[in-house]
């Protein structure tokens, strides 16, 4: 069963550019995380997608923004790129979201190392 | 607020089991205690997960304590691979995000 998938692996920008990281999921999984590790620092909860809406979001601008695919696939956009934007950037997914009740492993792709200069 | 204590770093010898212990003192009834690894520059590797029983997976082994307060996560054969940081994680379903502490750098010397 292939991992949860992201895309490029390496990406590198100027200041003040847009970026687009992708993710597909574990085959089956309806909800996609995004987290953000910057060199130095833990892992930062972004974005939770499933089912196509938003669930929830982290404490970051909103020039941090992203879809969710009908194939379940996802997109994370970061606009005006800024320095500190510079980090490595990880999806997760787990099944779909039964209730609230429910806590679901999350699994994690290799992650795009998003460089801003 | 990742709400547990872990070391900062621990060594364990080749072969020998790595006991990594974790406080969660203010856990809800309803919160699971997970276990990750991250190998350097890697995507979290998700480990195990308990509720209240001890568990076992081909893994690690992981020992909740009677009042939930603490837990021990162990690798019972700890090789050069297992060289990584290793996250406790309590995770209320709320927002159903992972809050990542610090974790523990484990280093498994030879």
């Amino acid at each position: 069963e292939a991992g949860v998938t992201q895309s490029p692996t390496h990406l590198i920008k100027t200041r003040g550019q847009q970026a687009t990281l992708r993710c597909s999921p574990i085959s089956g999984h309806t909800s996609v995380y995004w987290y953000q590790q910057a060199l130095g620092l833990g892992l930062q909860f972004l974005l939770w997608y499933d089912e196509g809406e938003e669930r929830n979001r982290g404490n970051f601008p909103p020039r941090f923004s992203g879809r969710q695919f009908p194939n379940y696939s996802s997109e994370l956009n970061v606009n005006a790129l800024e320095l500190e934007d510079s980090a490595l950037y990880l999806c997760a997914s787990t099944p779909f979201w039964r209730s609230r009740q429910y806590q679901e492993t999350q699994y994690f792709g290799p992650g795009t190392r998003l460089l801003v200069l | 607020d990742a709400k547990t204590t872990q070391p900062t770093s621990m060594d364990c010898a080749e072969g020998r089991a790595a006991n990594l212990p974790c406080n969660h003192s203010t856990i809800s009834g309803n919160e699971y205690v997970y276990w990750y690894r991250q190998i350097h520059s890697q995507g979290p590797q998700y480990i195990i997960h308990g509720l209240k029983n001890n568990e076992t997976n081909e893994m690690a082994s992981l020992i909740i304590t009677e009042d939930r307060k603490s837990s021990t996560l162990i690798l019972p054969h700890a090789t050069l691979r297992d060289t990584a940081v290793y996250y406790c994680i309590v995770n209320y379903n709320a927002g159903n995000m992972l809050t990542f502490g610090g974790g523990t750098r484990l280093m498994v010397k030879p």
